[in-house]
């Protein structure tokens, strides 16, 4: 079984939509969760980050942690055209700093 | 703004040959790392350092060697390039564990192709 599962789309959804990205885990000692988004050609940028269970928001973005399932999520309200790019759920158990990355979900937003 | 700098975004090297991405990070940051990126397999650590001078292998260190002389500098060796290291490798910084709240900052990558 794969550490983290994350589906790789990719998803495509108007303009408007509310977006719903997903990820399972298996390590029961991951206590940081993040995520992060990477447009094309570019690095990826920290979005969100949560440490406890139960929701986050930023905006029109909402963190979701059930540590009891071992599932992240991240909504997206009201989804635009830049929105569009590749979202990658992490996990952090301390230690010495390693992450561990999903493989990422494609998101299109059309308008 | 942190800013994490990588030399190159597009190389193209042949096989066989010795291959150095540079990364530069602005922020004072103790931790860097590499990683590599490929569809399907998400981002995979390569190396990671601590500190100046330091080095730990990551989850696959084979084929890849690492520098770290100065503070800022954290550079990636392939020593002898072969086809299935062609990838998007990114760089990235952060301040150490105890401020664990504080993210990884990534350059943008570098598209190596080996030939």
């Amino acid at each position: 079984q794969k550490e983290v599962e994350q589906d790789p789309g990719p998803l495509s959804v108007p303009e408007g939509a509310i977006v719903s990205l997903n990820c399972t885990y298996s390590n029961s000692a991951f206590q940081y969760f993040m995520w992060y988004r990477q447009y094309s050609r570019k690095g990826p940028e920290l979005l969100m980050y949560t440490y406890s269970s139960g929701n986050k928001e930023d905006g029109r973005f909402t963190a979701q942690v059930d540590k009891s399932s071992k599932y992240i999520s991240l909504f997206i309200r009201d989804s635009q055209p830049s929105d569009s790019a590749t979202y990658l759920c992490a996990f952090f158990s301390g230690g010495y700093n390693k992450l561990i990355f999903g493989a990422g979900t494609r998101l299109a937003v059309h308008p | 703004d942190v800013k994490v700098t990588q030399s190159s975004r597009y190389l193209v090297k042949r096989t066989g040959e010795k291959v150095f991405l540079e990364c530069v990070q602005d922020m004072d940051h103790e931790n860097m790392f590499w990683y590599r990126q490929d569809p399907g397999l998400g981002l995979r650590l390569i190396y990671f350092s601590y500190d100046v001078k330091m080095k730990e292998k990551g989850d696959i260190p084979e084929g890849y060697s690492v520098s770290r002389e100065k503070k800022e500098r954290f550079s990636l060796i392939l020593e002898s390039a072969s086809t299935n290291q062609t990838s998007m490798y990114l760089c990235a910084s952060r301040s150490p564990m105890r401020y664990s709240n504080q993210p990884q900052h990534f350059g943008d990558g570098t598209r190596l192709s080996i030939l």
